[in-house]
């Protein structure tokens, strides 16, 4: 069944670092999500991406964070100076369509800010 | 807003014990709703939705009606196996594009 692929599965980064998170959604999926979850807290979303361009994002999609599809497989998350708050589950989604709801979710990267 | 409320946290279970996770919600709309599954170390998976009130929707013998004069979203089964041993999510979408999560709950299922 086809996957989508996070890496790293943990990363560890000191405070003001800049870090990528990668994904490589399904291929011939369309849209294309950033959730992440605070231990202890909800999943939250971040943002979602269609067309090389941002579609939808929350009030947590600061200016410290940046999403790219670099080429025609990646999809990447980008914190540009992490502070311990940063720390957290990041989970990257794929779907083919917003309308049959078929999110494929990756298994997360595990981020932690020291 | 919109918002999903879970039932707290960890669950134990010994096989073939009746399950029930509570979900309750609050929606600006008419969401769809669903539960997701999280097995160790893989990523969340649609376990089942509902897109309308009074809905049904079940999948590997969990059920979950959508419920809108309670607002709520129950997950249920009626004898829980070890390999069910998870973390169980609950969420809405209105739009497809964006989901509302609950806190997720721990379910240990004990032979």
């Amino acid at each position: 069944e086809p996957e989508v692929t996070q890496t790293p599965s943990h990363q560890v980064t000191q405070m003001g670092q800049e870090v990528i998170l990668r994904c490589v959604p399904i291929s011939n999926h369309l849209y294309f999500y950033w959730y992440r979850q605070i231990l202890g807290q909800k999943v939250e979303f971040l943002v979602s991406f269609y067309n090389n361009e941002i579609s939808e994002k929350s009030e947590i999609f600061d200016d410290q964070f940046s999403v790219e599809r670099p080429d025609g497989s990646n999809f990447t998350l980008k914190i540009r100076s992490t502070k311990l708050e940063d720390s957290a589950m990041y989970f990257c989604a794929s779907s083919e369509s917003r309308l049959n709801y078929g999110y494929t979710f990756g298994s997360g990267t595990r981020l932690t800010v020291v | 807003g919109n918002s999903v409320t879970q039932m707290e946290g960890p669950v134990t279970l010994s096989e073939e014990a009746f399950l029930t996770i509570n979900c309750t919600y609050t929606a600006t709309g008419y969401p769809s709703l669903f539960w997701y599954v999280q097995y160790p170390g893989e990523g969340l998976q649609l376990l089942l939705k509902a897109t309308k009130a009074d809905d049904k929707g079940s999948n590997k013998g969990f059920e979950a009606t959508y419920r809108k004069e309670t607002t709520s979203f129950h997950l249920e089964k009626g004898s829980v196996q070890v390999s069910d041993s998870a973390v169980y999510f609950c969420a809405l979408s209105e739009s497809g594009n964006q989901f509302y999560f609950g806190t997720g709950t721990s379910l240990t299922v004990i032979p």
